[in-house]
């Protein structure tokens, strides 16, 4: 069965710093990635999505960046954080005719 | 451009009591539509889909769902409700499974 890994589970950082949250999924091959963003508990927005190694698309300019250096790891980092990125992150796959599979999540807090 | 639609940000029912939640979408093609359910602190967990076939799709947790062509909608119901159906709830569409809209969010409060 395909599972689907987030960490850190929880992150502090301070303005400023750099940032690198990964997900890796397992039990599939080839699937898409998707990375999210949920702020104050509620809508979701679609950051980065991927549909095959090195393949990025950006769907909203921000302050991050994504990687996918192997088949089922997605990388989301930034280089210098600010407030604003602070929020509930969470990644996705998806492969074939079907729905969406979520993570866990990694809670942020930037101060 | 496709868009998914959850007019009510909050719904409240009473335990035992029927529940529907709102949803309605925008897009090109071949609508597929999903219902997600997230707890606090937790990643969504998938509750039922419709790609094809029967307009009615049950799925997990007693939960049903309607596909209506015409009104464009997606409401998922349940004929009895639970205090720990209490969560937040999403709906979402895609035309090619590649990329995936969802709504903004549905707090149900079920009361005891």
């Amino acid at each position: 069965s395909q599972t689907i890994h987030q960490w850190p589970a929880t992150l502090v950082q301070p303005v400023g710093s750099p940032l690198s949250l990964e997900c890796t999924v397992e039990g599939t091959s080839n699937p898409n990635l998707y990375w999210y963003r949920q702020a104050a508990g509620r809508g979701l927005q679609l950051l980065f999505y991927s549909v095959g190694i090195g393949q990025i698309s950006s769907e909203v300019p921000q302050n991050l960046s994504a990687s996918r250096p192997q088949d089922r790891q997605f990388i989301l980092s930034s280089k210098k954080l600010l407030l604003s990125d602070s929020g509930f992150y969470l990644c996705a796959w998806a492969g074939g005719l079907n729905e969406q599979f979520f993570g866990p999540g990694t809670r942020l807090t930037v101060l | 451009a496709q868009s998914v639609a959850q007019p009510e940000d909050q719904v409240n029912v009473a335990e035992g009591n029927p529940l529907t939640v709102k949803c309605t979408y925008s897009v090109s093609g071949n609508p597929y539509l999903f219902w997600y359910v997230q707890y606090p602190n937790r990643g969504l967990q998938f509750l039922l889909k419709y790609i094809t076939g029967d307009n009615l799709v049950k799925g997990s947790y007693g939960f049903e769902a309607e596909f209506n062509k015409s009104q464009t909608s997606f409401h998922l119901k349940k004929p009895s409700a639970l205090v720990s159906d209490s969560a937040l709830y999403f709906c979402a569409v895609s035309n090619n499974f590649n990329k995936f809209y969802f709504g903004s969010g549905t707090k149900l409060n079920v009361k005891p």
